[in-house]
């Protein structure tokens, strides 16, 4: 079982709606991240959120918006989205050290598999 | 290129050991983690290892890292079917922050 909980596990969608993936996480970690993974690929990192602000946005199109309402949640807001976006989006997240310090492993979510019609 | 090199496919029988490889290009990392995805599910962390170290065993697992020729391997003991999933390696870069580098993943199928 994980510790980090994604809701909905799947999700059809189509192009002109709008919708929110959702993860939670109550292990006290203040890094939190959102990945697209492809079918047979690896995990390819999208945002990196730290201390519940933005740190890192891997050049993802404005069609997905991420959001951190607080340490414990991540939202992935969905907007107009195009069929090469169906994947399965995990989360993720691990403990942060302000200024360094050793850092802890990811720990992932099942995901949300995601299929745009 | 790739900067962390997995091969595809593993195919061994139940109760054999598996031997993982992973490759990795940049002499900066500090962690190296192994991940296994089973269908239909997220990464599970199945252990890690820190570049000062050369081995690390927990339970029926092994993890070997020769950092001088930059390859890190898994070996799973009396691997049972249920051990029949996708195995990613991952590097955590000394520049990179908190950011993994994961490599392609290696499909491993266990046979009765």
């Amino acid at each position: 079982d994980t510790e980090v909980t994604q809701t909905p596990k799947h999700l059809v969608m189509g192009m002109t709606n709008k919708k929110s993936l959702k993860c939670e996480q109550h292990m006290g970690h203040r890094a939190m991240y959102w990945y697209k993974q492809k079918a047979k690929k690896p995990p390819e990192l999208m945002f990196v959120y730290s201390y519940e602000k933005l740190s890192i946005n891997e050049s993802v199109p404005s069609r997905f918006s991420p959001e951190c309402p607080n340490s414990s949640l991540l939202n992935l807001h969905l907007h107009a989205l195009q069929p090469e976006d169906s994947a399965l989006y995990l989360c993720a997240s691990s403990q942060e050290t302000r200024g360094g310090g050793i850092f802890q492993p990811q720990h992932f979510g099942d995901g949300t598999r995601l299929s745009i019609l | 290129g790739e900067d962390v090199e997995q091969s595809l496919f593993l195919s061994v029988r139940e109760g054999d050991s598996s031997v993982i490889n992973c490759t990795y290009t940049d002499s900066s990392s500090t962690y190296l983690y192994w991940y296994k995805q089973e269908p239909g599910a997220g990464l599970q962390l199945l252990t890690y290892i820190f570049s000062n170290m050369d081995m690390k065993q927990d339970q029926r697992l092994t993890v070997l890292l020769n950092k001088k020729d930059k390859h890190l391997s898994l070996r799973i003991a009396d691997t049972q079917t249920g051990d029949s999933a996708i195995y990613f390696c991952a590097e955590r870069r000394a520049n990179a922050g908190n950011m993994l580098t994961f490599g392609g993943g290696t499909r491993l199928m266990v046979k009765p």
